[in-house]
Order: structure tokens, then sequence, then C-alpha cells
């Protein structure tokens, strides 16, 4: 199952929305993750399953979704969040989307 | 806190096997999946294969041929051994657990595998 996230690139000003998208390439149910890396760290869970929240993650990270069409948003966006962010499916096999990068204006 | 550590050389020569071990504290190997993901600079991320608590091995089908991922439940680590590497498989490697069709919910650091003559 191929992954397409999008734009790859965005630079947004601090509280803004953010809107991040990620199309599969055939349906993978709610079995949708998402993360964020900041440099030279682990990939960090933000969103399970599409729209379940993690423990410590802060409230403006949002899932949506179910199928093939995916959203994370960022309601919010604070400076700490500049990063690049990854969708991931479980479904079947393993794979990641290509990632958005999220800069600060 | 489960804990994951990647450990392993870090430049390994072009056609050789390149070999890493994934060392997990503060929680058992049994009863969870585990998995090697991979990432060269600057680019995403790759999902490389898993093993099962009972053992089954899934693989990414266009590495399928080299990879191999093994559990050593004695020693509480799981192993990577990647085959006739080259230049593209220079990358940073992390470990990582998931419970069944669920996400990955724990990394280690990761580690840099050069390689190069």
């Amino acid at each position: 199952i191929v992954l397409t996230q999008s734009p790859d690139f965005q630079s947004v000003t601090p509280k803004e929305k953010v809107t991040i998208t990620c199309r599969a390439s055939q349906s993978v149910g709610t079995s949708l993750h998402w993360y964020q890396q900041k440099p030279h760290q682990s990939p960090k869970l933000l969103i399970k399953f599409a729209s379940q929240s993690i423990s410590g993650v802060p409230s403006r990270f949002s899932g949506s979704g179910s199928g093939t069409d995916f959203t994370l948003t960022i309601n919010g966006l604070e400076a700490e969040d500049a990063a690049m962010y990854y969708c991931h499916q479980s479904s079947s096999l393993l794979t990641f989307g290509g990632g958005t990068k999220v800069e600060i204006k | 806190q489960l804990q994951l550590q990647e450990s392993g050389p870090g430049l390994v020569r072009p056609s050789e096997t390149l070999s890493l071990t994934c060392t997990i504290s503060g929680g058992s190997i049994n009863n969870n999946y585990w998995s090697w993901v991979r990432q060269p600079a600057g680019k995403g991320l790759e999902w490389l294969g898993r093993i099962s608590p009972s053992g089954i091995l899934l693989y990414h089908p266009s590495l399928e041929s080299r990879v191999t991922v093994s559990v050593d439940t004695s020693q509480n680590r799981f192993t990577l051994e990647l085959r006739s590497v080259t230049a593209a498989d220079t990358a940073v490697y992390y470990c990582a657990r998931q419970v069944y069709g669920s996400p990955f919910d724990s990394w280690g650091q990761g580690t840099l595998v050069t390689v190069s003559s």
C-alpha cells in the first residue's frame, strides 16, 4: 500500500492551522497513524488509528479520516511543532508516507 | 519504561553483511512485534522487516532476498542482517516495537550505518 502525503513542505505562521493529508492507494480502514520527527530524533507517535489521541501529546494535534483519505491537523501551530510529519499504515505490510516538512515562518 | 537500544558497526564495506542488534530493557521481548526501520539522510522512513511473538517473519518485498530478522529471547534482543550491502543502504537504522496492527509506540534512538570501502 502506497501512502502519498501532501504537501511536501509547509511554511506556517505561529498560531495558524496546519492541515496535512495522507492518501492510501487502497483502503486501510482506520489503521493509519501519524508521527512527528524532529532533527536527530526518533519518530514520536502523535495519533493512532486515524483519530485516537496519544497520552502526553498536546490537544492541538488531531486526526481524521478512514479508508483512503486521512488528515492530520495542528490547531494553533507553536514554534516547537517545526518538524517532519509522517503517516504510517499497519493494515497490510507496513508502509510510511513520504513525509511533510512543517517550518515556522 | 521500555527502552530500545541499537548497536553494531557504524561502517560496513560494500557487498558485505550489515548486522545490528536491538537490546530491550524495561520490558520483555515476548508478546510484541519487533521491527527494523531505516532512514537515509534527508529522506523518509522505510520499514524493513518484522518478527512476531511466535517467530513469524514479515519483510519488505523489495528487500526480502537480503534481509533476515531474528530474535534471542534469552538475551531480550533481536537482530537485523542485511546482506550484499551497497551505498544505497547507508542510513540511520531504528528498531521499534509494535503491538499487532498498531503503530510503533517505542523506538530506539537509531544508529548510523555507512556503507563504504
